[in-house]
């Protein structure tokens, strides 16, 4: 399966930007960047995804390098609410495989 | 509506019990998955099933058993699990991956937190 590489914790501070970093080096030029986070205690939760131009929605943006080995998540303003696990993805054929995601802090 | 319904929240089973866990989606959604995931890991996906039928099965135990009866539905059948099968259940649900090429989203669940005693 095609592999993303996450660090495995970063902390923030509360209403400040996010910039969480995604690698996948092993990328096809077909393949969608999927990013999921979980809530303590909930299910997985769809943020944003991308193919090769930076994406915007009402939660992130997702900032895609031009060679799209790597990508970046962004949350403009983080809330306590944000502090979850968030997990980058790249999805091969039907399979949405979830890899060790980043365990995001958010310090008031 | 853009819920996945799981039920039940909590299970407790025993090792000879046979119990199941149900998923329900009413989004129209031809994919549905079944996920475990333990205590600090990440999701684990277990089987997918494509138009009702499964497509692909990784390399779980028998002792899980999934079902697939309609497009809305989705069962996971259980029976002689092990302490170490104790998790977090986790159902979704998408449009057809292969279909879309990826440019869609999945739904999860809120999961079954099964423990076997």
């Amino acid at each position: 399966d095609a592999k993303t590489t996450q660090p495995n914790s970063m902390e923030s501070n509360e209403e400040e930007p996010v910039h969480l970093p995604c690698n996948h080096s092993t990328i096809s030029g077909t393949d969608y960047i999927h990013w999921y986070r979980q809530l303590p205690s909930q299910g997985p939760e769809y943020v944003i995804h991308g193919l090769t131009s930076n994406v915007n929605n009402r939660m992130a943006s997702l900032a895609i390098a031009e060679d799209r080995k790597s990508s970046t998540l962004i949350l403009h303003r983080a809330t306590l609410r944000d502090a979850a696990v968030y997990y980058c993805i790249l999805l091969v054929g039907n399979k949405l495989v979830f890899g060790a995601g980043t365990i995001l802090r958010v310090k008031s | 509506d853009t819920e996945v319904t799981q039920t039940p929240k909590h299970l407790v089973m025993g090792m000879t019990n046979k119990k199941s866990l149900k998923c329900e989606q009413h989004m129209g959604h031809r994919a549905m998955y079944w996920y475990k995931q333990k205590a600090k890991k990440p999701p684990e996906l277990m089987f997918v099933y494509s138009y009702e039928k499964l497509s692909i099965n990784e390399s779980v135990p028998s002792r899980f058993s999934p079902e697939c009866p309609n497009s809305s539905l989705l069962n996971l059948h259980l029976h002689a699990l092990q302490p170490e099968d104790s998790a977090l259940y986790l159902c979704a649900s998408s449009q057809i991956f292969i279909w879309t090429g990826g440019d869609t989203e999945a739904f999860f669940g809120q999961g079954t937190r099964l423990t076997v005693v």
